[in-house]
């Protein structure tokens, strides 16, 4: 069946590291990406998505690029900072509805920045 | 535009128990979906109501069910608490159908739930 898999966490970064959470996918068609964050103490909320292969979501200094040869949809960040502190999930969705479609969800990544 | 609201944000109960939350969706937003979320299994899909109708459901026993009415305002109700129950309960709502093309959902903040 269609999944998701994202790296395991925790990550650890020193303020100003450069960042990557790796997520791939299993999915028939052309599902469209998703990234959502989770900060402390908050509800989730969309950090940047992508629908088709090869298009390019960006937001906050955050990108991720839809590779349908590697089906991945790695988050990058070049510089993090404290406030970037959160939980990062990567989310699968359909082009369209029927049999049930519905959000495929990773686990979630924590990711802790040090000052 | 006001976002997702739910209620109550916390609550203590006891096992057997049955508990009952509650979450308004984004003025004009169709679908609301509920998600349950532990430290150990991540967020895991509860079920989702568009239009009055559930259209998706997750792996969860029949103690946990939902309704919406009609100006897209949903409950959800646990009967029979359990220990394990206790956990983050995330409301999401959208404009048409989570998961679908590229529709984004928009979340609570969450209700936490502690089964004693």
């Amino acid at each position: 069946g269609d999944s998701v898999t994202q790296m395991e966490g925790p990550v650890t970064l020193s303020e100003e590291a450069f960042l990557t959470i790796n997520c791939t996918y299993t999915a028939t068609g052309y599902p469209s990406l998703f990234w959502y964050v989770q900060y402390p103490g908050e509800g989730l909320q969309l950090l940047l998505k992508a629908t088709k292969a090869d298009d390019k979501g960006s937001n906050k200094g955050f990108e991720a690029t839809y590779r349908k040869e590697t089906t991945s949809f790695h988050l990058e960040k070049g510089s993090v900072q404290v406030s970037d502190s959160a939980v990062y999930f990567c989310a699968l969705g359909y082009p369209n509805a029927g049999n049930n479609r519905k959000l495929i969800w990773g686990l979630g990544t924590s990711l802790a920045v040090n000052p | 535009k006001a976002g997702v609201t739910q209620t109550p944000r916390y609550l203590i109960k006891t096992r057997g128990q049955q508990v009952t939350l509650s979450c308004s969706p984004i003025s004009g937003h169709r679908s609301v979906s509920w998600y349950q979320q532990t430290p150990g299994q991540g967020l895991q899909f509860l079920f989702e109501y568009f239009s009055e109708t559930q259209r998706n459901k997750g792996n969860f026993p029949g103690r946990f069910s939902g309704r919406q009415f009609s100006n897209s305002r949903s409950e959800m109700n646990v009967s029979t608490l359990e220990l394990g129950d206790s956990a983050l309960y995330l409301c999401a709502s959208s404009l048409g159908l989570a998961g679908v093309g590229s529709e984004t959902q928009y979340f609570g903040p969450g209700t936490r739930l502690l089964v004693l």
